[in-house]
């Protein structure tokens, strides 16, 4: 099992971006997964999940403002993240159903 | 939404010392609690799942505990390679929420 994410970086606020996290080593489409973030030096956020029949369901903190996704032909799970504030500056991980497996993280800062 | 009150913030320890790390539940969440080790630089391991399971490749050193709405991560004999960072986690509703996190340290 592998997730890698992709995709981050340092984007004004207000502005958008959108996360990928790639999925192999395990059938992609019989899993539901997760986001979760990190802010610098404080501890771990939960930030959203789609089941692996795409429904949702977010953090109050990004509700209206972020969007889980997925695209089972790709194995991708993604995050469109608009309307960013300074509070969502963080490492952003991507994890399988039951949290047995994470990717790496990719941060993301938002700054102008 | 569902609070996880973890405690202590910050807990020295020497190495072969029995740990003992605790989560509260605002509310009723059954078993659906996981522990997470997350050392500097990396992602974090599930450490324990259902409240009292065991996750894979986790030394038997580690066990979890129930009694009510608090839940207890126990290290029986402290080894240095445990040092990190500990969570907890409900997933009984959404939105599912971590504890604030422990810090396992060198006494």
């Amino acid at each position: 099992v592998q997730l890698v994410e992709s995709g981050g970086g340092l984007v004004q606020p207000g502005k958008s971006l959108k996360l990928s996290c790639s999925a192999s080593g395990f059938t992609f489409s019989s899993y539901g997964m997760h986001w979760i973030r990190q802010a610098p030096g404080k501890g771990l956020d939960w930030v959203a999940y789609i089941s692996s029949s795409s429904g949702t369901v977010y953090a109050d903190a990004v509700k209206g403002r972020f969007t889980i996704s997925r695209d089972n032909a790709k194995n991708t799970l993604y995050l469109q993240l608009n309307s960013l504030k300074s509070e969502d500056t963080a490492i952003y991980y991507c994890a399988r159903y039951g949290y047995n497996y994470w990717g790496q993280g990719v941060m993301v800062t938002v700054s102008s | 939404d569902i609070q996880m009150t973890q405690s202590p913030s910050s807990l020295p320890a020497s190495l072969g010392d029995r740990v003992t790390i605790t989560c509260r539940a605002s509310q009723d969440i059954g078993n659906y609690l996981r522990w997470f080790q997350q050392k500097p630089g990396k992602s974090p391991r599930l450490m324990i799942y259902g409240a009292t399971n065991l996750a894979a490749g986790v030394p038997s050193r580690f066990s979890g505990s129930r009694s009510g709405s608090d839940y207890s991560l126990t290290i029986s004999s402290l080894e240095s390679e445990d040092m990190a960072d500990y969570y907890c986690l409900q997933s009984k509703e959404s939105p599912f929420t971590f504890g604030s996190g422990t810090k396992l340290e060198i006494k």
